[in-house]
């Protein structure tokens, strides 16, 4: 069925390095993904975003990069902080007369110090 | 400036009762969306609502499970007999415009449902 994938369940990285969670989603009219972070016993909280008319965008210390051609979304942080410790959510809005949001199982980033 | 807003953030519930779980959007926000999340598990959309409509429910089970945005007040996400495999944290996200793809969400905190 349709979904929304992550390729790693766990991802761990040195502080001050930089890290990429990796997302692939087999649905190609999605037009808009968006990545969240969700920290224990938190709501996700929306990072960063990008439409399918993009290819790559930038923000603070994070970068998503969207290829279409292979249905693959990234998030790069740079400079991975302890605070950046968490699970990593990439997810896509699909038109079904609203726009239900369709999440992945996540990645869970453990930043060493 | 408060954001969504989840009440009980925490709910205990005996197999066959009600949990009644409440949602107060952001200012002047006027879509809400509801999922379930089990543990080391994403989100699962169940609902989406604008005040007085349902939109989507495509992810809500057919049995026990309602949930209502009404034109005042807090959306509820009601379950009725509830059953241990209920247990889960549900979150309640809202958005600002016309439902359109590239809609924000925000989420709130969570209510962690225990079914004993």
């Amino acid at each position: 069925g349709e979904s929304v994938g992550l390729h790693l369940p766990t991802l761990s990285v040195q502080e001050g390095d930089n890290s990429i969670i990796n997302c692939a989603y087999s649905n190609s009219a999605s037009d808009y993904f968006i990545w969240y972070k969700q920290e224990s016993g938190k709501g996700p909280q929306f990072i960063i975003d990008i439409r399918s008319n993009m290819d790559k965008r930038q923000g603070q210390r994070v970068t998503v990069l969207l290829n279409k051609t292979v249905k693959h979304l990234s998030l790069q942080i740079a400079a991975t902080q302890p605070g950046d410790s968490a699970v990593y959510f990439c997810a896509e809005n699909r038109n079904t007369g609203g726009f239900k949001t369709i999440f992945g199982a996540g990645t869970r980033l453990f930043v060493k110090a | 400036n408060a954001g969504v807003m989840q009440n009980p953030r925490h709910l205990v519930r005996r197999r066959g009762q009600e949990a009644r779980l409440r949602c107060s959007p952001m200012k002047g926000h006027s879509h809400v969306y509801w999922y379930r999340q089990l543990p080391e598990e994403g989100l699962k959309f169940m609902v989406y609502l604008q005040k007085e409509n349902i939109i989507d429910e495509s992810g809500m089970p057919k049995e026990r499970f309602s949930a209502e945005f009404p034109k005042e007040g807090p959306s509820i996400l009601r379950i009725q007999q509830v059953v241990r495999g209920d247990s889960a944290a549900y979150f309640c996200a809202s958005s600002l415009t016309t439902g359109t793809s590239t809609d924000t969400q925000y989420f709130g905190p969570g209510t962690r449902l225990t079914v004993l």
